[in-house]
């Protein structure tokens, strides 16, 4: 059974910093996803990421995969307020099914 | 805006009853997927929905039940409304039976008093 881990689970950082946010899961898949969710509201798609050694980036972030360490990474590069949220991987398993992590909620502050 | 469309967008009612939650994929989607997420908890997935079939199936109670119509249009019926089952309740879609990027809805508020 397909296991997703994250850590950590709150992040509280100043703006302008650096911070890793990682999604380790427990069996092979070449499918991971990151989705952001801000407090009261739905989830948003970041980052689809679907081979190994796949690299994405969007402004500030950028999201890797490494299949074989099954392991991904959701790095922030001089984080400001608006990235304020929390962030999940989400991974594909042998059931068709995406198995969630339980999130991680970061808070930067000025 | 993900195409998702979740009706209504809150919802009180009283312990005991029974309600509809409504949900309509985006367009081509044939997938509709069910989550319950509770005050600062993640992802429950409930059930999934290909095509009118039921697909799969998570945490679901038994005191709820979902469909899936020709149109491609799903509704959640929760029934005999309990305190706990308040939380935000969220559909998504995807065009492929998965695992696939999913588009999700705005949600509906559930509150039960």
């Amino acid at each position: 059974e397909l296991k997703v881990e994250q850590n950590p689970l709150f992040l509280s950082m100043q703006e302008g910093k650096n911070y890793t946010i990682y999604c380790n899961y427990s069996t092979t898949s070449d499918r991971l996803y990151w989705y952001r969710q801000d407090p009261g509201k739905s989830l948003e798609s970041l980052f689809v990421l679907l081979s190994n050694g796949a690299v994405k980036q969007e402004g500030r972030l950028m999201a890797s995969l490494d299949t074989k360490a099954r392991l991904s990474t959701l790095h922030i590069t001089a984080a400001v307020h608006d990235l304020s949220a929390t962030y999940f991987c989400a991974v594909g398993d042998s059931n068709y099914q995406l198995i969630w992590g339980a999130g991680t909620k970061l808070i930067i502050k000025p | 805006d993900s195409g998702v469309t979740q009706t209504p967008k809150h919802l009180i009612t009283a312990t005991g009853q029974r309600v509809t939650l409504r949900c309509s994929p985006r367009s081509g989607d044939l997938s509709v997927y069910w989550y319950q997420q509770s005050l600062d908890q993640g992802l429950q997935f409930l059930i999934q929905y290909y095509n009118g079939e039921e697909r799969a199936k998570g945490n679901i109670l038994e005191r709820f039940s979902a469909q899936q119509f020709p149109d491609l249009h799903s509704e959640l019926n929760l029934s005999s409304l309990e305190l706990g089952d308040s939380a935000l309740y969220f559909c998504a879609s995807s065009p492929r039976a998965g695992p696939t990027e999913a588009f999700f809805g705005q949600g509906t508020r559930l509150t039960v008093v």
